[in-house]
């Protein structure tokens, strides 16, 4: 079954910028029928779609964020990441990453656990 | 971008059923397309219950259905348990862009 694993720091200062990986096991990240994408949740708010990346390496991205959003891929390592610059605390969120179906877009069918990012200095 | 529009709570007793209603964004009168659904449980990852409006992946309990009409798309949660007591979320894709719900609180009483 296929297993999404988000890494990186867990701290981020202000102004500085916050980079996640996702690492995916049990399943390739070069599958044509899936986007891979970055979704994140504020302390004890909703949930929020910040982008998603297809292993071609095209990306789409929230017009709201997308500024400051950066996707990237890496197929011979079966990982993909996220870069968001110019944090301030509004951006301290649990980010998940999770794959996403091409055929019904909506359709978000694996989620890693989850890393609870804190922008602080 | 705004938010589909969801009720921030719904409650009802063990057995019962319940819907949850989402309704496009600000602004927008249309009803939402390719709607999926998830079920957030505390301290948890969202899970997939419904995808493309009325679709249950396998392993999903049939208690769970979705639904459209021409005002919005709606889960329906059929024989409520104490388990159920989660929040919810709707999704829907335009475009290129996806948009999440504002998230419903369901409380079994």
């Amino acid at each position: 079954q296929l297993q999404l694993q988000e890494s990186g720091p867990g701290l981020v200062k202000p102004s500085e910028t916050l980079s996640l990986t996702c690492s995916v096991s049990e399943g390739s990240i070069k599958n044509v029928s899936y986007y891979w994408s970055w979704i994140r949740q504020p302390p004890g708010k909703g949930l929020e779609w910040l982008g998603s990346i297809y292993y071609s390496g095209s990306a789409h991205y929230n017009p709201s964020l997308k500024s400051r959003v950066t996707l990237s891929i890496d197929t011979s390592k079966n990982q993909f990441s996220l870069r968001l610059n110019s944090v301030t605390a509004s951006d301290t969120s649990t980010y998940y990453c999770a794959r996403r179906s091409v055929m019904f877009p909506a359709m978000f069918d694996s989620w890693g656990h989850g890393t609870l990012v804190i922008v602080s200095s | 971008q705004s938010a589909l529009t969801q009720p921030a709570s719904v409650s009802g007793s063990p057995g019962q059923s319940i819907t949850v209603s989402c309704s496009g964004a600000d602004g927008d009168a249309s009803v939402p397309l390719y709607v999926s659904w998830y079920q957030q449980h505390p301290g948890k990852a969202p899970k997939l219950l419904i995808y493309d409006v009325t679709k249950r992946p396998s392993g999903v309990s049939n208690r769970f259905s979705g639904s459209k009409s021409v005002y919005a798309a709606s889960l329906t949660i059929a024989g409520l348990q104490a388990e159920d007591e989660a929040d919810y979320y709707c999704v829907s894709h335009k475009g290129t862009t996806t948009l999440f719900g504002t998230g419903t609180a369901v409380t079994v009483l």
